[in-house]
């Protein structure tokens, strides 16, 4: 489809494992957005790029956190000794330019036990 | 205080009415997004506003700037509208493309 792939939509992981986190944006779209919903909690901005460059990474939690895009496609990002607070959806949205609506793809439920 | 609110928190209506829902906001903002997340939970974005309103379909949306204030309006009702809707705001200063702020949402319930 032409839509925000995620992947994997679930992980569970052990407390103190890394995970990686796929975002495939809609083919064009040159703004990708990483967003939090954690359990009974609003969304959470974590960080955004332009192109292959992040001028806003003010939303990531800890130096735990990282993300990267290549390509201006694909973003992986990365959560590293992961934390049982970890546990959230996390949600990548796309957009071709400002003033565009975003597009949401359908997020990776991570639990960390 | 949170920087974005809604109201209400929680919406049960009967098919056929109209809703409203409600965001307030208290900085200075460029841009307005309305989204609707599913209980699955994937999420849609219904509207983004600056200014004035916009239809689509039965859903209308507004937002007056100087009262820092949006509604988010469903005429007829149904329960395929059943979801939490979401606003969110993008603040007005030089930075920040990323940094949208959520409201905590209002989770309408339709019933038929």
């Amino acid at each position: 489809g032409a839509g925000v792939s995620q992947s994997p939509s679930n992980k569970v992981t052990e407390k103190g494992k890394d995970v990686e986190l796929r975002c495939d944006p809609i083919s064009g779209h040159t703004a990708l957005y990483w967003y939090r919903q954690s359990l009974g909690q609003g969304l959470e901005f974590l960080i955004y790029f332009q192109g292959n460059s992040a001028p806003d990474k003010s939303g990531l939690p800890s130096d735990r956190f990282s993300a990267e895009r290549t390509g201006g496609s694909v973003s992986t990002l990365t959560i590293q000794r992961t934390q049982q607070e970890d546990s959230a959806v996390y949600l990548c949205a796309s957009r071709r330019d400002k003033g565009l609506p975003l597009h949401f793809g359908n997020g990776t439920r991570l639990t960390v036990t | 205080k949170n920087e974005v609110e809604q109201s209400p928190q929680n919406l049960t209506a009967q098919e056929g009415e109209f809703i409203t829902i409600n965001c307030s906001y208290s900085v200075g903002i460029s841009a307005l997004h309305w989204l609707q997340q599913h209980p699955g939970g994937g999420i849609v974005s219904l509207f983004m506003l600056s200014s004035g309103k916009k239809k689509h379909g039965r859903l209308i949306a507004t937002i007056n700037i100087q009262e820092k204030h949006s509604s988010l309006h469903i005429t007829a009702s149904h329960p395929r509208d059943s979801a939490v809707y979401i606003c969110a705001v993008r603040l007005d200063y030089g930075g920040s493309q990323g940094n949208l702020i959520f409201g905590k949402g209002t989770k309408l319930s339709v019933k038929p």
